[in-house]
């Protein structure tokens, strides 16, 4: 079975854009959750999506949004970016409600110039 | 609102010696499941092994086990027979419950494991 799949591995965008990441679940599952990991902060939970609703979102601010299809994929959209958004974004995937065993994408780096 | 803490920034140990990582929490609920994951260069993060709370037994997986002392609530991880692979960043996490059966991993800052040869 093919593992969580992230796209694009790097990024690399200017202040004021706009970005939108991908991930694709463990074939099954229906739980994607996306965080954020920075050195300074460490990992910190963006928000998770079940069936095409978001259930839960962390302490981020409006530019931070997202979506889930109804294959399970999920995108994840930032905009008006800003330095302090440089940080590898993680996906995780889990068969149920941000189930007991999460399994991580290779993750997204993002560098904002 | 619930913390992870790894008091431990670095830690470094010889190629087939042991060592334990250290992790506290802290939560008002009882029952939870706390995790141990390794993130190695590639950035992979990796479940290593998890503990359901209302289990007294720790857990274990093969060089992998953990000590759970639910009332100190504390959770630390021993590798044993330590392996060039093995280092890596290993972050300690708890699934909180967020309402609604909704959940989310809060992760401790991490332990970066040296393993010398």
């Amino acid at each position: 079975k093919a593992g969580v799949t992230q796209t694009p591995r790097y990024l690399i965008k200017t202040r004021g854009q706009q970005v939108t990441l991908s991930c694709s679940p463990i074939s099954g599952h229906r739980s994607v959750s996306w965080y954020q990991q920075t050195p300074g902060q460490g990992l910190q939970f963006l928000f998770e999506y079940f069936s095409e609703t978001q259930r839960n979102k962390g302490n981020f601010p409006g530019r931070f949004s997202g979506r889930q299809f109804s294959n399970s994929r999920s995108e994840m959209n930032v905009s008006t970016l800003e330095l302090g958004d440089s940080a590898l974004y993680l996906c995780a995937s889990s068969l149920g409600l941000a189930g007991y065993e999460q399994f991580f994408g290779p993750g997204t780096r993002l560098t904002v110039l | 609102a619930q913390t992870v803490t790894q008091s431990q920034p670095e830690m470094s140990v010889q190629e087939a010696e042991t060592v334990t990582l250290s992790c506290t929490y802290d939560t008002s609920e009882s029952d939870y499941y706390l995790f141990w994951y390794k993130q190695p260069p590639s950035r992979q993060m990796i479940l290593v092994i998890r503990q359901e709370a209302y289990k007294q037994q720790n857990a274990t997986e093969n060089r992998f086990s953990v000590n759970f002392q639910k009332a100190a609530k504390s959770f630390s991880l021993k590798i044993s027979d330590s392996q060039l692979g093995d280092a890596a960043m290993y972050f300690c996490a708890y699934r909180v419950s967020a309402g609604a059966g909704s959940y989310q991993l809060t992760f401790g800052k991490g332990t970066k494991l040296s393993v010398i040869p």
